[in-house]
């Protein structure tokens, strides 16, 4: 069954701690994004990459990190640079092409600090 | 500077009776307009979409309405089921930098009372 996998589902990051978020996708999609979203807010993008070994900064990119060395895969590190990192975090892909193509998300990520 | 809103939290309907919810856009550049629908701890799910050429889209029980001139689009959910409850996403797409990207906008939580 094809879809996106997020993991971990829960995840704490000890002060000075860099984490890393992964991100799988089967659906054989060109694009993948990484979102935030904190309580109140709609979901802003972080970075975006629309093919393999190349990606791009979102909005809120500062703190963050991504490597796209697979077309399945776009783990997101979440470095000690961020001082504020405790949020929900989602991944999406889709296919590339016009913006009415559907982005597939996964079930998420939270992340607290401890 | 919020560029898709979404200006109620939060709704609450009877079972069978429609369901309206609202989002209004600040940038008459977006190409694309989609809702997603989201379940706690799941990802968003794509429901519908419209393009900005069109003003009313339909799919079974939704239908999507565009005001381009009033920079306004709202989702209508007929009959609304308890299954429906969830919250509800609406994302605006727009070409920059060489690719599509997407806003969205903060959700609206819809309970529908059996």
């Amino acid at each position: 069954d094809g879809g996106i996998t997020q993991s971990p589902k829960y995840l704490f990051r000890k002060e000075g701690q860099n984490v890393t978020l992964s991100c799988e996708q089967n659906l054989n999609h060109d694009a993948m994004y990484w979102y935030r979203q904190d309580p109140g807010q709609g979901l802003r993008l972080i970075y975006y990459s629309q093919i393999v070994n190349d990606f791009q900064k979102g909005d809120i990119a500062e703190g963050y990190s991504v490597s796209r060395e697979k077309k399945e895969s776009f783990p997101l590190t979440v470095t000690s640079a961020q001082k504020n990192p405790t949020a929900f975090y989602l991944c999406a892909s889709s296919n590339k092409g016009r913006g009415n193509q559907p982005q597939h998300f996964g079930d998420g990520t939270r992340l607290s600090i401890l | 500077d919020q560029q898709v809103k979404q200006n109620s939290p939060s709704l609450s309907v009877q079972e069978g009776r429609i369901s309206i919810l609202n989002c209004d856009y600040t940038n008459s550049m977006f190409d694309y307009f989609l809702w997603y629908k989201k379940y706690p701890a799941e990802g968003p799910t794509f429901l519908i979409s419209i393009s900005s050429i069109k003003d009313k889209n339909e799919d079974g029980r939704f239908t999507v309405f565009l005001n381009k001139s009033a920079k306004h689009l709202s989702l209508h959910i007929v009959p609304s089921q308890p299954g429906d409850s969830a919250v509800y996403f609406c994302a605006a797409s727009g070409f920059t930098s060489g690719t599509y990207k997407y806003i969205f906008g903060t959700g609206t939580r819809l309970k529908v009372l059996a």
